[in-house]
């Protein structure tokens, strides 16, 4: 059965600071996903990793794929207030039409 | 990427009756999916849709309680039946075309109060 981890599930940072969040997953797969959620909104796409080292950046997040290590990070980079939300990754177990499993989320809290 | 239209996007319903969320995607699409969102949880698969066949269910959800219809590619209802408090929940759905594209489209979720 895939699982997926992810940590710290709760985070507060200081705005201008840098910090990564992580995410493990139990089986192979060469797909992974990250989404944001704002509260009371729904899921929105934020990268999706395709193969072993793919890296993607947008804005001040930037994420990457160890397929090998089963794990990827999204980092984040001198964070700002609009950065606060719950952030999700997700795993498919293979490269068939499966449902996404997901992480706990991180619920990110970005202080002046 | 597909976009999915999601109603109704809240309700307060009372105990022991049902409610039908539809989902409504602007293209065709291989697979749907239902999700369950409790209150600051991750989000817990219902059910896989495909079309012209049963759904098939996760461990914890049985089609008695939560049946769902997929008539065709573009459209898809999951029903909450015989509610209670404990199916207060926002509930998503998902589509992906399948084949070489990679997407997951979700809709914009429902928020059901249950009293």
């Amino acid at each position: 059965e895939l699982k997926v981890e992810q940590n710290p599930l709760f985070l507060s940072m200081q705005e201008g600071k840098n910090y990564t969040i992580y995410c493990n997953y139990s089986t192979t797969s060469d797909r992974l996903y990250w989404y944001r959620q704002d509260p009371g909104k729904s899921l929105e796409s934020l990268f999706v990793l395709l193969s072993n080292g793919a890296v993607k950046q947008e804005g001040r997040l930037m994420a990457s794929l160890d397929t090998k290590a089963r794990l990827s990070t999204l980092h984040i980079t001198a964070a700002v207030h609009d950065l606060s939300a719950t952030y999700f990754c997700a795993v498919v177990e293979d490269s068939g039409n499966t449902p996404l499993v997901f992480g706990k989320g991180t619920r990110l809290s970005v202080i002046a | 990427s597909a976009v999915i239209s999601q109603k109704p996007s809240r309700d307060i319903c009372q105990r022991g009756t049902s409610l039908t969320i539809q989902c409504q995607v602007d293209s065709q699409v291989t697979m749907m999916f239902w999700y369950r969102q409790q209150p600051g949880q991750s989000l817990t698969l219902i059910a896989t849709a495909n079309q012209g066949s049963e759904a098939t269910y996760e461990s914890g959800f049985v089609i008695d309680k939560f049946p769902i219809s997929r008539p065709n590619l573009t459209f898809s209802t999951l029903t909450v039946s015989n509610m209670s408090p404990e199916d207060s929940s926002i509930y998503l759905c998902s589509a992906t075309p399948g084949q070489d594209y990679y997407g997951y489209t979700f809709g914009s979720g429902t928020r059901l109060t249950v009293v």
